[in-house]
C-alpha cells in the first residue's frame, strides 16, 4: 500500500522568511496530492492540492511542486506570518473518488516574531 | 462550500460503555465517508471507509466488531465505539467526498472521546 513520509517533523522560521516541507510517496499510481493545515483541536483544512499532470501550483503565498519521477512533492510558504503556525500534513491518493487518502506524519511549523 | 458536521464534539464515558458518533454532510450527498483517529501530536490514521448501502471497509489492525460503522443514508455515517476502554480515548474525525467537487474530501470538526 501507499506510504507517505514527511519531513521535517518540526520547523521554526523567522516571520517573513520562507518555509519548505517535503514529502515522498511510494505508490507510483498515486496522482492526487493535497496539503492540509491543522490547528490545535480543529479539523484539517485543505490549503492546496496538485495533480500528477501538473508540476507546480501556486496560490498567493503557498506553492506546491511535484516530481513524479522521484515521487516527491513539497510545500513552499513564502513571507510567513504568525497565523501560518500550525501542523501541516501532506497526503497522497490514487485518482478515484472512493480511494483513501494516506497522510504523512505532519510538520509542526512555528513562526518566530 | 461543503459542510460536514460531527456530533458530539466531545464525550466522556465510563470504561465498558458504547459511544456513537455521527457524521453528516449538510449540503451534499456523500456515498463515501471516511473515519480517522488521531492521537495527540500524531497524524490522522484511517480506520475505515464507509460506503452508503454496503459494509464498511476496515484498515488492517482495526477491529470491525469494536468500531461499528453504519452508512444508512447519503448524508449520515455513524461510528460506534463498543465496550470502550481508556486506550480508545482519541480524536475521531470523519470526512466526506462531495461528488460535485471532484475529489476533494471535506472534514468534520472532530469528536474528542475520553474513556475513564
Amino acid at each position: 500500500g501507499e506510504n507517505v513520509e514527511q519531513h521535517p517533523s518540526t520547523l521554526s522560521v523567522q516571520e517573513g522568511d520562507s518555509a519548505v516541507i517535503k514529502c515522498t510517496y511510494s505508490d507510483s499510481a498515486s496522482n492526487y496530492f493535497p496539503w492540509y493545515k491543522q490547528e490545535l483541536g480543529k479539523r484539517p483544512q485543505l490549503i492546496i492540492d496538485i495533480r500528477s499532470n501538473v508540476g507546480e501550483k501556486k496560490d498567493q503565498r503557498i506553492a506546491v511542486t511535484l516530481n513524479k519521477t522521484a515521487k516527491h512533492f513539497s510545500l513552499h510558504i513564502t513571507e510567513t506570518q504568525p497565523e501560518d503556525s500550525a501542523v501541516y500534513f501532506c497526503a497522497a491518493r490514487r485518482y478515484s473518488s472512493a480511494s483513501k487518502i494516506i497522510f504523512g506524519s505532519g510538520t509542526r511549523l512555528s513562526i518566530r516574531p | 462550500g461543503a459542510v460536514v458536521s460531527q456530533h458530539p464534539s466531545w464525550v466522556i464515558c465510563k470504561s465498558g460503555t458504547s459511544v456513537k458518533i455521527e457524521c453528516r454532510s449538510l449540503d451534499f450527498q456523500a456515498t463515501t465517508m471516511f473515519w480517522y483517529r488521531q492521537f495527540p501530536k500524531q497524524s490522522l490514521m484511517l480506520m475505515a471507509t464507509s460506503n452508503e448501502g454496503s459494509k464498511a471497509t476496515y484498515e488492517q489492525g482495526v477491529e470491525k466488531d469494536k468500531f461499528l460503522i453504519n452508512h444508512a443514508s447519503l448524508t449520515l455515517s455513524t461510528l460506534t465505539v463498543t465496550s470502550a476502554h481508556p486506550e480508545d480515548s482519541s480524536f475521531y474525525i470523519c470526512s466526506a467526498l462531495n461528488p460535485g467537487a471532484g475529489d476533494t474530501q471535506y472534514f468534520g470538526p472532530g469528536t474528542r472521546l475520553t474513556v475513564l
